[in-house]
């Protein structure tokens, strides 16, 4: 079936370097794409967003990345902190806004001071 | 309040007990979901309410799992005759279609069953 996966199940980084976090996904009718930061013991919580119309958007710090032509998504994180340890997911929908959100199962995130 | 809560924050349960879990979203958010965290896994789809539309429970796992939304507010997710496979971490999420597409997820009800 369609799925959302990641490549790396864990992400070791120093902190003050960009981190860079990828995410593979199979269902080419997928049109919206989330990227959520879980920290340990707390509900997920929303870092950025993009459309399949567009392939870069920029947060504060964050920048998504959609290569539609290869099914891959990616999140930077830029001088990475020691609050960016975290588990990161990337999720997308099908359906539209309105549709059910598919989840990979995470790449955690650990920044060495 | 200023963001979804969830209750309890924690449950243990004996196997073959019901256990009730409870969400209260942002007011305004016409959607809510349901979602199951597995220790180690990402997040498990498993029924969506959106306002006064039938509900997509195509993620419910076995007929054990039910959920009921008020209107547009409180939202129970009941598992009867709870399974040691059931422990997991219970998530709930709303969402303003209005405004924005993004999901507000609770802290989460962590299940353990004995």
């Amino acid at each position: 079936g369609e799925s959302v996966g990641l490549h790396l199940p864990t992400l070791s980084v120093q902190e003050g370097d960009n981190s860079i976090i990828n995410c593979a996904y199979s269902n080419s009718a997928s049109d919206y794409f989330i990227w959520y930061k879980q920290e340990s013991g707390k509900g997920p919580q929303f870092i950025i967003d993009i459309r399949s119309n567009m392939d870069k958007r920029q947060g504060q710090r964050v920048t998504v990345l959609l290569n539609k032509t290869v099914k891959h998504l990616s999140l930077q994180i830029a001088a990475t902190q020691p609050g960016d340890s975290a588990v990161y997911f990337c999720a997308e929908t099908y359906g539209g806004s309105q549709g059910n959100l598919i989840f990979g199962k995470g790449t955690k995130l650990s920044v060495k001071p | 309040g200023a963001g979804v809560s969830q209750s309890p924050s924690n449950k243990v349960t004996e196997k073959g007990k019901d256990v009730e879990l409870r969400c209260d979203p942002i007011s305004g958010h016409t959607a809510l979901y349901w979602y199951r965290q597995r220790l180690g896994q990402g997040l498990e789809f498993l029924i969506y309410f959106q306002g006064n539309s039938a509900p997509d429970k195509s993620g419910l796992p076995s007929d054990r799992f039910s959920a009921e939304r008020t209107g547009e507010s409180v939202s129970t997710l009941t598992i009867q005759r709870t399974q040691q496979e059931d422990s997991a971490v219970y998530l709930c999420a709303g969402q303003d279609f209005t405004n924005t597409d993004t999901q507000y997820f609770g802290p989460g009800t962590r299940l353990t069953v004995l």
